[in-house]
């Protein structure tokens, strides 16, 4: 059974600080990377994705990759509260070219 | 319209009931997914159409029965759901190529089944 965990939260973080949100997974195989936000009775919506071991800088988020560790993370720079949202991660099922996994989300909050 | 459209936004059925669920997609993509996203678990791929041909089903119980007549349109019947079902029904699109960094949600439509 293939799996990607996350800490449910909720993960409170000060307006302004760094919010850092991980991201573990099980299958060795996977190849591809993603964060999703999602807000309140709203739909996903894809923010970051990667591929290589690093980091990727899009603006104030960096998503970093470790796959020795099997592990991702995404860290939101200079917090606002309009980040306060439900963060998931997804990684590509290797049997299945379109088979995303994810993880149940972290909730964050942003406190003005 | 653009993006990915979903009605109804919510629904109420019983156990008996038949209802189906519409997605329409204007991003010219060419795969339609449905999710499900339950309470307290993770998003869950159910099916996937490529050019309206299935290509995944995530053993998903026979008592859902997707349709996709063309790349544009998907539809969920439903039909003898349990209460168990209720949940979050998420339709998707992409395009087949780099198709997972293009992956488009609805808005979805809240589902109860009492």
């Amino acid at each position: 059974q293939k799996e990607v965990e996350q800490n449910s939260g909720p993960l409170s973080v000060p307006e302004g600080a760094i919010a850092s949100l991980n991201c573990t997974y099980s299958d060795r195989g996977s190849q591809s990377f993603f964060w999703y936000r999602q807000y309140s009775g709203k739909s996903p919506e894809l923010i970051m994705f990667i591929y290589s071991n690093g980091d990727k800088e899009d603006g104030r988020f960096t998503a970093q990759l470790n796959k020795a560790s099997q592990y991702v993370s995404l860290l939101i720079r200079d917090s606002q509260p309009s980040d306060s949202a439900t963060y998931l991660c997804a990684v590509n099922d290797p049997q299945g070219a379109q088979k995303l996994v994810f993880g149940q989300g972290t909730r964050l909050t942003i406190n003005p | 319209e653009t993006g990915v459209t979903q009605t109804p936004r919510h629904l109420v059925m019983g156990m008996t009931n038949k209802k189906s669920l519409k997605c329409e997609q204007h991003l010219g993509h060419n795969a339609m997914y449905w999710y499900k996203q339950s309470a307290k678990k993770p998003l869950e791929l159910m099916f996937v159409y490529n050019f309206k041909e299935q290509t995944e089903n995530n053993s998903v119980p026979s008592r859902f029965s997707p349709e996709c007549p063309n790349s544009s349109h998907l539809f969920l019947h439903l039909h003898t759901l349990q209460p168990e079902d209720s949940a979050l029904y998420l339709c998707a699109s992409s395009p087949l190529q780099g198709g997972n960094e293009k992956l488009f949600f609805g808005s979805g439509t809240q589902l109860s089944v009492l």
